[in-house]
Parts: structure tokens; sequence; C-alpha cells
């Protein structure tokens, strides 16, 4: 299985503060996807880094992928208390589908 | 625009007793999917359909069975319900043939549990 693994498994932190997430994975990938769920809640798409890309950035959302380390990190900047949420990372290898990582539970205290 | 709706929210079922898992998209998309999550497992692919027509096995199809009725729809089928497969399930949609190449869409999920 090439299912990846993020950490931290949770984080809490003060509305206002940066959020860093991390995703590592096994096989080589064709792209990285970032999805985030709410509780109770489908999964909804964040943001997508291809193979050949190093750092993408949309709106106060930032994400870096290393393919020689097998890694990605995502970056929420000037956090909300409605970023409260669960984010998973989602890998896209040789057979074209995608396989998600556990997830992070993120907490943004008011 | 729906999106993607799921039918039943919710369903309690006895061990044995058979359902269906309804999926629709009006988004044109030509790819479906279906996945389960479990607690601390994140998502795991049962099914999918690359084109209407065609359907696949994806990381835990056992007791499964999918039907792709036509473009709009995908069918996920308990025959024999089992308390292992209590999870919530989720519909998944894809404009390509080719899952996961850019941006998947998620129906609100089915939340089920086999007694």
């Amino acid at each position: 299985s090439q299912q990846g693994e993020e950490d931290p498994q949770a984080l809490s932190i003060q509305e206002g503060e940066n959020a860093t997430m991390n995703c590592s994975y096994k096989t080589s990938i064709n792209n990285l996807q970032w999805y985030r769920q709410n509780s109770g809640r489908g999964l909804v798409h964040l943001i997508l880094i291809r193979s050949n890309e190093r750092e993408k950035h949309s709106g106060r959302l930032r994400v870096t992928l290393d393919t020689s380390k097998k890694s990605s990190s995502l970056l929420i900047t000037a956090s909300r208390a409605a970023d409260t949420a669960s984010y998973f990372c989602a890998q896209t290898g040789a057979n074209s589908k995608l396989t998600f990582g556990k997830g992070i539970t993120l907490s943004v205290r008011p | 625009n729906a999106g993607v709706t799921q039918t039943p929210k919710f369903q309690v079922l006895k061990t044995g007793q058979s359902m269906t898992l309804q999926c629709a998209q009006d988004m044109n998309h030509n790819s479906m999917y279906w996945y389960r999550q479990d607690p601390g497992m994140g998502l795991r692919l049962i099914y999918y359909s690359a084109s209407e027509g065609t359907t696949d096995k994806g990381e835990v199809p056992n007791g499964y069975n999918v039907s792709r009725l036509n473009k709009r729809e995908f069918s996920l089928r308990l025959e024999s319900a089992a308390p292992s497969q209590t999870s919530v399930y989720f519909c998944a949609t894809h404009y390509g043939t080719t899952g996961g190449v850019d941006t998947q869409y998620f129906g609100p999920g089915t939340r089920l549990t086999v007694l």
C-alpha cells in the first residue's frame, strides 16, 4: 500500500497562529492533494501539487512537495476558528487512484 | 446543481440484511468511486467506475457489489451485511476516466451501522 502518513495526528492552536501539517508517502507519485473534512461532512478539495512542482499557494494555504524525501507540508496562515476540521493528504500513483492518509485533526481555539 | 448526492444519510441494519447505497451526480463526470471511512483508517477505496459500463475493484471490495446504472448513478450493494461493514460510506466523482489526476468531488456520506 502506498498509504501516506500525516503528522501530527492532532494539532491545537490559537486563532491567528499558523498551522503546519506534514504528510509522508512511500512510493513515487504523479501528484499530491490535500482535502479538508468538517465534522460529519464529505471531503472538500483544497489544493493539488504536481510531482514536478515544489511549492504552491492558494489564499491562506501554502503546500510544498519534496519528492526526494517523499513528503509534503500544508501551511495554513492566520488560522481561524472555521479552519477547525480534519485534513487529509492523498497521493496519486502509477495506478492513477487516490490513496488517502489517516488524517490530521486541527482545532483552532477562538 | 446538487453536485454529488447520496441516499440514505443514515441506516441501521441487522447482520445478514441487504441494502443498496445510492449515489448520483449532476456534474457530467465520467469516473465515480465508493470509499469507506473508519476511525483512524482514513478513506479506503471499495470500488470505482472509470466510465459508464465499467467497474473495478479497489482496496477493500469483499462483501460489496456495485452497479454503474448510467453516467449519473453508481450504487453500492451489501448483500449480507456484517458488523465489520459498520462505517461511513462516501461516493466521489472525477471528470476524467482515470482517478486522482485532478480533483475528486465527494458526497455528504452515508453512516451505516450493522448490529
